[in-house]
């Protein structure tokens, strides 16, 4: 099937806390990944990417895990903010289908002080 | 450098009325979509225009129609707006079809 699917549709979690946001995909021919965060009333920011050739890539505050072999990845913030508090979504880049972007349907992280 | 803009950021029109939305990028990107987004649907491709000169349909083509003006500029049109186009909707922009896209702030469409 063509899905980009995310497990849990809200996460709360206390400030200073690491977050956890977990997607699974379902097209073993996905070869790039990226993370997107949208706060309310703004669209989709670019976190972080990961291509299929790696396992972990790190950003500011922010890692991205891949598991190519159940299909799986996550992203984690560290030291949760509450500027952090957004809807993230998954978004798998079909390269093999001319750069087709599926996004899942998103995570609401919600930050407590 | 404002990257993606788009105009206007609210809108409301009565069923049958015509729109359209407009998209300019200063990223010299050669890519442009249009998205829209609904409750519990998460982003969904209406067209996209992989280059100037080109134009295709995505996801849910339908009730829409796309002019690629030229590299900045991708516009969205509604020729006889319904209910059911009621929804946010994003222009995003990358230098290929294959990168990572970027996207404007979007544009609050109700329909009545």
């Amino acid at each position: 099937g063509e899905s980009v699917g995310l497990h849990l549709p809200t996460l709360s979690v206390q400030e200073g806390d690491n977050s956890i946001i977990n997607c699974a995909y379902s097209n073993s021919a996905s070869d790039y990944f990226i993370w997107y965060k949208q706060e309310s009333g703004k669209g989709p920011q670019f976190i972080i990417d990961i291509r299929s050739n790696m396992d972990k890539r790190q950003g500011q505050r922010v890692t991205v895990l891949l598991n190519k072999t159940v299909k799986h990845l996550s992203l984690q913030i560290a030291a949760t903010q509450p500027g952090d508090s957004a809807v993230y979504f998954c978004a798998e880049n079909r390269r093999n289908q001319g750069g087709k972007l599926i996004f899942g349907q998103g995570t609401e992280l919600s930050v407590k002080p | 450098n404002a990257g993606v803009t788009q105009t206007p950021k609210f809108q409301v029109l009565k069923t049958g009325q015509s729109m359209t939305l407009q998209c300019a990028q200063d990223m010299n990107h050669n890519s442009m979509y249009w998205y829209r987004q609904d409750p519990g649907m998460g982003l969904r491709l209406i067209y996209y225009s992989a280059s100037e000169g080109t134009t295709d349909k995505g996801e849910v083509p339908n009730g829409y129609n796309v002019s690629r003006l030229n590299k900045r500029e991708f516009s969205l049109r509604l020729e006889s707006a319904a209910p059911s186009q009621t929804s946010v909707y994003f222009c995003a922009t990358d230098r290929a079809r294959t990168d990572t896209q970027y996207f404007g702030p979007g544009t609050r469409l109700t329909v009545l």
